[in-house]
């Protein structure tokens, strides 16, 4: 699995859109990038994955650069739950999580 | 799809005591993992299963720690002779073989070794 470096937290305004980097150099051809959030005293929640394009659904959107070396979750209208521990993984297996940013919506 | 379910939600032991925590997945699901998380950390990723083979558990944080999933259904995490270090957080998840397989998590469950 690709080591991963994400910024340990991030603020952003609620009804804004939450950009959320991550940097994953060493990910591999074949290996995806996947996006999960922790919420305070829950478990891990999967939002999305993408190995080339990007990729949208119903939470949120992954913007993936051409050279795949990194990538930027985007929440397009933070609300106060979107307050999460956001988790980016490079991966097959998808085993390593790292710290995360911990991004914090302001009302 | 009734999720991820785990028991007990949290244990409180005393240390040197044997604890063994129970993991039910999705029912579809052929994969299982186990992780570790403590306060402040990512989940720490400690073993999974295949149906019922263990294919990964070099990161078993020592042999107190085992794990076994006989039918290829739930799962248990057993810890011997617990130490006030092992207090945390157990995570499990599971995922389908195919397709990107992402991991279902269930809620976990807290252990505190007084």
């Amino acid at each position: 699995d690709a080591k991963t470096t994400q910024p340990p937290s991030m603020d952003c305004a609620e009804g804004r859109a939450a950009n959320l980097p991550c940097n994953h150099s060493t990910i591999s051809g074949n290996e995806y990038v996947y996006w999960y959030r922790q919420i305070h005293s829950q478990g891990p929640q999967y939002i999305i994955h993408g190995l080339k394009n990007n990729e949208t659904n119903e939470m949120a959107s992954l913007i993936i650069t051409e050279d795949r070396k990194s990538s930027t979750l985007i929440l397009p209208h933070a609300t106060l739950r979107d307050t999460a521990v956001y988790y980016c993984i490079g991966g097959i297996n998808q085993f390593y999580f790292g710290t995360g940013t911990s991004l914090t919506v302001i009302p | 799809d009734t999720g991820v379910s785990q028991n007990p939600r949290h244990k409180i032991t005393k240390r040197g005591q044997n604890v063994t925590f129970r993991c039910d997945p999705i029912s579809e699901h052929n994969r299982l993992y186990w992780y570790r998380q403590t306060l402040g950390q990512g989940p720490e990723f400690l073993t999974y299963f295949q149906n019922e083979a263990q294919l990964e558990k070099s990161r078993l944080l020592s042999d107190r720690f085992s794990a076994e999933r006989p039918k290829g259904s739930f799962s248990t995490l057993e810890i011997q002779r617990t130490e006030q270090g092992d207090s945390a957080m157990y995570l499990c998840a599971s995922s389908r073989v195919t397709g990107v397989g992402e991991q279902y998590f269930g809620p976990g469950t807290r252990l505190t070794v007084t």
